[in-house]
């Protein structure tokens, strides 16, 4: 069985600095992973994917992610956030033959001016 | 091209009342899901459907019930609601192959208080 765990619940930081979520998974087997996010009162989006090669990620807004398979960690990165970005994200995982999406427990964002 | 429509967006019941949250979506997926999320706990899955014509159990099936009344909707009921099931209740849909692979798309939510 795979499980999420996303290591913190809120990370509060100032507009223009830069931020990573952190996100680290539990599986048996290969899995695909996503990072969504949750804008309030919206439903949740793809902000990208991991499925195969190479391990750095990109999304839209001008997040990243990497995968590190040894540390079995997708961390999500941006370089320098901006207010629209205070969102809720969530780090989620899907064994490649199929199967359900299981999420983290989701990381709330809040970009102070 | 609306994508993935709740109906309705906000409800209160109280307890023993029942009702439907309605779900539709327009992108010709095949499996369709209902999640809830609650603070701290992420989104858990009541129900999915694979396929038209077909209903699985999730991580918190208890107190719901689902129908896939054809390929476009996908409906969740509550037959006796409880206060522990308020919630913000999610629909998603995903075509499960493909490049979109894995990737699913969700409606805005139906907001569900139970007094």
């Amino acid at each position: 069985a795979q499980s999420v765990t996303q290591l913190d619940s809120q990370v509060p930081v100032f507009e223009e600095a830069p931020v990573e979520l952190r996100c680290n998974y539990s599986s048996s087997v290969s899995v695909y992973l996503f990072w969504y996010v949750q804008y309030p009162n919206q439903g949740l989006q793809l902000l990208l994917k991991y499925l195969s090669g190479s391990t750095l990620v990109k999304g839209i807004n001008g997040f990243e992610a990497e995968f590190n398979k040894s540390q079995t960690s997708f961390h999500l990165r941006k370089p320098s956030v901006h207010i629209s970005d205070t969102a809720e994200y969530f780090c989620a995982v899907r064994p490649p033959q199929g199967g359900k999406l299981i999420f983290g427990q989701g990381t709330e964002l809040s970009v102070k001016p | 091209n609306a994508g993935v429509t709740q109906t309705p967006k906000f409800q209160v019941l109280k307890t023993g009342q029942s009702m439907t949250l309605q779900c539709a979506q327009d992108m010709n997926h095949n499996s369709m899901y209902w999640y809830r999320q609650d603070p701290g706990m992420g989104l858990r899955l009541i129900y999915y459907s694979a396929s038209e014509g077909t209903t699985d159990k999730g991580e918190v099936p208890n107190g719901y019930n689902v129908s896939r009344l054809n390929k476009r909707e996908f409906s969740l009921r509550l037959e006796s609601a409880a206060p522990s099931q308020t919630s913000v209740y999610f629909c998603a849909s995903s075509s499960g192959s493909g490049r979109r692979i894995g990737e699913q798309y969700f409606g805005p939510g139906t907001r569900l208080t139970v007094t």
